[in-house]
C-alpha cells in the first residue's frame, strides 16, 4: 500500500530526445508527488512536483503527466541533454511524510 | 539559499567501531531528516526530528541513533558499526516551501570493513 514502484531502473537516451520516467502508486491519499534529481556526488534537488488535482504540469523542459485514476504519474524530458544525465527519483507523500521510488539512472549520450 | 553541510563527506570504519554522522542547517528550520541511499532502493528514512531533544524512528532505525541538542544541529550515531551499514547517508531538511519539501546535504559514504 505504501509502496511507490518506479520504471526503468537506468535509461539511456540519445540527446534531444525525450526521456520518459514512470511511477505507480497504491495509497490513493498521497496528495503530493514530487521528482527529485540528483546529480554524481551531491545529494538529491526538488525538480519539479504536482498535486493530484491537474493532471499536468509543466517547467520549462521538464513535464510531469499525473493520472489518478490509474494511480501513475511520469516524468517526461524534452529535448534532453547531456547535462540532463542524474539519478532521478519519484516520490509521493501523505501527511508530510515521503515514500520514494528505486530512482532511474539517466544517461544522455551526445 | 538555505544550506544542509555534512562534514564527513566519506569515511572508513571497521566493524564495531562508534561511528558519527553530523549534519548542521544554517536556519532556523524544525524538521530534520535522515535517510540511507542504496542502489536499486531508493531513499530510506531512519530517523527525524521536529525539534530539539526530539526525535521519532523512521522505516529502518534498528542499528541506529540520533541526537538533537541544538536546533542547527542532527547527528546521526551508530553505535557498533556492521557491514551491512555500508551506504550514502543522506541528511535533509524541510523548509519554509512545505514540510514535505526537502533540501539535502551532499552525502556521506560510510564504508564499514
Amino acid at each position: 500500500q505504501q509502496q511507490v514502484k518506479q520504471s526503468p531502473q537506468s535509461l539511456i537516451v540519445q540527446k534531444g530526445g525525450i526521456s520518459i520516467i514512470n511511477c505507480a502508486y497504491e495509497n490513493t491519499a498521497f496528495d503530493y508527488f514530487p521528482w527529485y534529481q540528483q546529480f554524481p556526488g551531491k545529494g538529491p534537488a526538488l525538480l519539479i512536483a504536482i498535486r493530484p488535482d491537474v493532471s499536468e504540469k509543466k517547467e520549462g523542459r521538464f513535464t510531469i503527466s499525473f493520472n489518478k485514476s490509474a494511480k501513475q504519474f511520469s516524468l517526461h524530458i524534452m529535448d534532453s541533454q547531456p547535462g540532463d544525465s542524474a539519478t532521478y527519483f519519484c516520490a509521493a507523500s501523505e501527511d508530510y511524510q515521503l515514500i520514494w521510488g528505486a530512482g532511474t539512472k539517466l544517461i544522455i549520450k551526445p | 539559499d538555505v544550506k544542509v553541510t555534512q562534514s564527513s563527506r566519506y569515511l572508513v570504519k571497521r566493524t564495531g567501531e562508534k561511528v558519527f554522522l553530523e549534519c548542521v542547517q544554517d536556519m532556523d528550520h524544525e524538521n530534520m531528516f535522515w535517510y540511507r541511499q542504496d542502489p536499486g532502493l531508493g531513499l530510506r528514512l531512519i530517523y527525524f526530528s521536529y525539534d530539539v531533544k526530539m526525535k521519532e524512528k523512521g522505516d529502518i532505525p534498528e542499528g541506529y541513533s540520533v541526537s538533537r541538542e541544538k536546533k542547527e544541529r542532527f547527528s546521526l550515531i551508530l553505535e557498533s558499526a556492521s557491514t551491512n551499514q555500508t551506504s550514502m547517508y543522506l541528511c535533509a531538511i524541510a523548509g519554509t516551501s512545505g514540510a514535505n519539501v526537502l533540501t539535502f546535504g551532499a552525502g556521506s559514504r560510510l564504508t564499514v570493513l
